[in-house]
């Protein structure tokens, strides 16, 4: 059974760092890309960015919102993704979801139950 | 302001069908067949309905369809059951600088 388990979420202040992990289990982690999707409390959902596995490169992208500030990582020998949230801010507040992409289909297969992440003073 | 335009709501009686619409631009699903729907419970993360535009996952009801316009696409649930009561994400891919864009959201209430 596919299993994603975030976890490092809490209340950090505007300007902090902030790092979240996505432990997965139940498929071969590192065959297939992973994004992180997060969902601002009573709104809807945004995609915050992706790592390819390192059959393609491992390379990552980032929407626009958190480019420079937001950097995604994973290691394969313990099944689980990283997304590091630097200079954070109010916005930032949300539910961050770790997802799994499809191997060769395009869509986010398996969702994790998330990670509240709060920033305020 | 989501990227992907949805109905903010729609309902439906029991055993009726809905369709909720995404609307997006020629830049995202007018230029790929790669549309997918999220249903979410409250409180609940999101789960995959129907991918690259029609398929649905191993699981999903045939109930829930999907189909594309030029620049909207369309969910349809039939038959519709107390249980469909959720919220309901559109996503596309949009390029390789954007990547993914979702709509707003439409909350489905089941009379």
């Amino acid at each position: 059974e596919v299993q994603l388990v975030e976890s490092g979420g809490g209340l950090v202040q505007p300007g902090r760092s902030l790092r979240l992990s996505c432990t997965a289990s139940g498929f071969t982690f590192g065959d297939y890309a992973m994004s992180w999707v997060r969902q601002a409390p009573g709104k809807g959902l945004e995609w915050v960015g992706f790592i390819r596995s390192k059959a393609y490169g491992g390379t990552t992208e980032y929407a626009a919102s958190v480019k420079g500030r937001f950097t995604i990582s994973r290691d394969d020998s313990k099944s689980i993704a990283y997304l590091q949230m630097n200079s954070l801010k109010t916005e930032d507040t949300a539910v961050y979801y770790c997802t799994r992409e499809g191997l060769v289909t395009v869509n986010f297969d398996y969702w994790g139950q998330g990670t509240l992440v709060t920033v305020s003073s | 302001q989501s990227a992907l335009t949805q109905p903010a709501s729609v309902s439906g009686s029991p055993g009726q069908s809905i369709t909720i619409s995404c609307t997006g631009t020629s830049s995202d699903v007018g230029s790929y067949n790669l549309v997918s729907w999220y249903q979410q419970h409250p409180g609940k993360a999101p789960k995959l309905m129907i991918y690259e535009g029609s398929k649905r996952p191993s699981g999903v009801s045939n109930r829930f369809s999907g189909s594309k316009s030029g620049n909207t696409a369309s969910l349809t649930i039939s038959g519709l059951q107390a249980e469909d009561e959720a919220d309901y994400y559109c996503c596309s891919y949009a390029g390789s600088s954007t990547y993914w864009v979702f709509g707003g959201g439409t909350k489905l209430t089941v009379l």
